[in-house]
């Protein structure tokens, strides 16, 4: 059972624009969100992470929404560039619990156009 | 300050050959993960440790998986027999269990298991 729901798939954005990755959770008890950002050949690096307490945070041309009623968050990233290439995966986890597990999405594959 | 470390970053063997992977977490980091990523999917844990006891591996395959960590430093993961369906990139990561960085896993580059 896939705990956390991310798409698209994949993304194609040209340079300058805005790229948004849509992830749904169902678990009420998940209290961190993050994201992290994974290029070939590497593991994934943390980009930026939320919890349920805010609405939204900002982190340069990186932003994550997060609707608590709706289950849902999402990453923003503004002004595109083609070094963003990379692939993308949501998370969420119930850090009291059971330290700290994170479920992963399937992951957004993000292509930047120059 | 290092990162996670891990060997082999590459790694092919036949099917119903044995394998194994090492990982050196971030010193002072009490729990480390190992997760399976197989091309195109997000990350699935395997296996989690807190020092050098298991917290969770439910999601590991018993039959022929098998992790440890000794003196709750570094682990080794191992597989034998393996099989086709095994090949996949193998994550390591490590984190604090309080603190500010609370719930932020730091992955390793990964081993890269291709079983023919």
């Amino acid at each position: 059972q896939q705990q956390v729901k991310q798409s698209p798939q994949s993304l194609i954005v040209q340079k300058g624009g805005i790229s948004i990755i849509n992830c749904a959770y169902e678990n009420t008890a998940f209290d961190y969100f993050p994201w992290y950002q994974q290029f070939p050949g590497k593991g994934p690096a943390l980009l930026i992470a939320i919890r349920p307490d805010v609405s939204e945070k900002k982190e340069g041309r990186f932003t994550i929404s997060f609707n608590k009623s709706a289950k849902q968050f999402s990453l923003h990233i503004m002004d595109s560039q083609p070094g963003d290439s990379a692939t993308y995966f949501c998370a969420a986890s119930n850090r009291g619990s059971t330290l700290g597990r994170l479920y992963f999405g399937r992951g957004t594959q993000l292509t930047v156009w120059p | 300050e290092a990162g996670v470390a891990q060997s082999p970053r590459y790694k092919i063997i036949e099917k119903r050959q044995s394998v194994a992977f090492w990982c050196n977490p971030i010193s002072g980091h009490a729990t480390l993960y190992w997760y399976q990523q197989i091309l195109g999917q997000g990350p699935k844990l395997l296996i989690q440790f807190q020092n050098n006891g298991v917290v969770d591996d439910s999601q590991l395959p018993k039959d022929r998986f098998s992790a440890e960590r000794l003196k709750g430093v570094d682990s080794t993961l191992k597989i034998q027999p393996a099989k086709l369906e095994d090949s996949a990139v193998y994550l390591c990561a490590s984190s604090q269990t309080s603190g500010e960085s609370f719930g932020t896993q730091y992955f390793g580059p990964g081993t890269r298991l291709t079983v023919l």
